[in-house]
């Protein structure tokens, strides 16, 4: 199985900040990765699709970027509802495996 | 809209049986293939099985596989999971996922708020 690893696994960061989550594939795996948040007790919404495609409705301070091993997810100016936890997910290789999350708190 | 409402959820022994239904609406389900996945309690997510549109090609995770089985009723707009065998490590969220497509793509687009499964004694 593909192994997705995110890095930190937590940050602490202030509304307005830059905020970068990396996620690195085992093995390349094109642009075949999306990106999810999860707010506590919710389910996961995806946020980016194929790397660096915007979901329809999400803000475009969220955007995604990076192919083969290494992908990034970027939030531009951190806002209070985006204290959440992000998965990434590859879907190159069965099984689709996802990152072990990286949660965003408050500072 | 979009909408993926799951129930079936519950506490069961261990060895015992449960069944997940996920009820679509807001979209074609037979245009599309569907998922299971779940989420143990203060982990991370973990894809179970998927099942193309008209049920023709069905994949499971090795963890699941031999005790869970995934099924579809496009006529009712639902889909399954049937659990047999339940172990401790079953306990989890259960979210029903839709794909993009009627193939098995893994581009989970839209989710269900989910269901609790607890296995214990």
């Amino acid at each position: 199985d593909i192994q997705m690893t995110q890095s930190p696994s937590s940050l602490s960061a202030s509304v307005g900040d830059r905020v970068t989550i990396t996620c690195r594939a085992s093995q390349g795996i094109r642009n075949d990765l999306g990106w999810y948040q999860q707010k506590p007790g919710k389910a996961p919404m995806r946020l980016i699709y194929a790397a660096s495609s915007l979901q329809s409705g999400v803000p475009s301070r969220f955007s995604g970027s990076g192919s083969g091993t290494e992908f990034t997810l970027t939030i531009s100016s951190l806002q209070p509802e985006d204290f959440a936890t992000y998965y990434c997910l590859q879907h190159n290789t069965y099984p689709p495996t996802f990152g072990q999350g990286t949660k965003v708190e408050i500072k | 809209e979009v909408q993926l409402v799951e129930s079936g959820g519950g506490l069961v022994q261990p060895g015992r049986s449960l069944r997940l239904s996920c009820a679509a609406s807001g979209f074609t389900l037979d245009d599309y293939a569907m998922h299971w996945v779940r989420q143990a309690p203060g982990k991370g997510l973990e894809w179970v099985s998927g099942i193309t549109w008209k049920s023709s090609f069905i994949a499971y995770a090795d963890s699941v596989k031999g005790r869970f089985t995934i099924s579809r009723d496009n006529a009712k707009n639902s889909l399954y999971l049937q659990m047999n065998s339940l172990r401790a490590e079953d306990t989890a969220f259960y979210y029903c996922v839709k794909d993009k497509g009627m193939r098995l793509l893994f581009y989970f687009d839209y989710w269900g708020q989910g269901t609790q499964v607890t296995v214990s004694s």
